[in-house]
């Protein structure tokens, strides 16, 4: 089963509106975070914004914000005023508990979805 | 600017090659990773170090080799690729601490390196 759901292949935002990219999420941890990435065509991935799943408000960063509706596992990004250079791939992506090692620390998982692809129009 | 730096951005190798792809980081992390990502999918996990030790490795070919010689190195050693592996290869880091709160920390990326298989 998909952890991470984007059912959204391709969105197309006219520059200046604002516009919200879906992200469904399952699993039965009630520790977890979940992530936005965008990854322009350049290749980077640049880290967004974080959700906790314990956190009572809705994160913001900027122009990001993350519609979190915990009952519903849902984590949606909403771009407020877009700007041509927010044309990209953008991805949702969730971390779980850790894996535990005793002789090396610990290290997380992340998870991602399949991608939304972004474009901005002039 | 990433923290996260890989070299060489981009590597053409034939299948009887041997290349490494380096990764460095100056963010005090002591989790690195690395992700194989093919056109237009999500970044799929190859292996994790926490604390310069292999803690992670999903079931990848041997002809891929991961080291971590520090806390801010991590090469990946490339032997007798397939054209199937060309993609592009990204490497993150994140704290990693013990207990359960960590699940709260981001991975940081590299600008990633692409690797064509000829």
């Amino acid at each position: 089963a998909q952890k991470i759901t984007q059912t959204q292949p391709g969105m197309f935002v006219q520059e200046k509106e604002a516009v919200t990219l879906d992200c469904t999420y399952d699993t039965s941890d009630p520790s977890y975070g979940l992530f936005w990435y965008k990854q322009p065509s350049s290749g980077e991935m640049i880290f967004l914004i974080y959700q906790g799943s314990y956190d009572q408000q809705n994160a913001t960063e900027g122009r990001y914000s993350l519609n979190f509706q915990k009952a519903r596992k849902s984590a949606n990004l909403v771009i407020s005023a877009s700007q041509l250079g927010d044309s990209a791939m953008y991805f949702c992506a969730m971390r779980e508990p850790l894996i535990q090692n005793s002789s090396s620390g610990s290290a997380r998982q992340l998870t991602f979805g399949s991608g939304t692809q972004l474009t901005v129009l002039p | 600017d990433t923290e996260v730096t890989q070299t060489p951005k981009h590597l053409v190798m034939g299948m009887t090659n041997k290349k490494s792809l380096k990764c460095e980081q100056h963010m005090g992390h002591r989790a690195m990773y690395w992700y194989k990502q093919k056109a237009k999918k999500p970044p799929e996990l190859m292996f994790v170090y926490s604390y310069e030790k292999l803690s992670i490795n999903e079931s990848v070919p041997s002809r891929f080799s991961p080291e971590c010689p520090n806390s801010s190195l991590l090469n990946l050693h490339l032997h007798a690729l397939q054209p199937e592996d060309s993609a592009l290869y990204l490497c993150a880091s994140s704290q990693a601490v013990q207990g359960a709160l960590s699940y709260n920390s981001p991975l940081h990326f590299g600008n990633g390196t692409r690797l064509t298989v000829t």
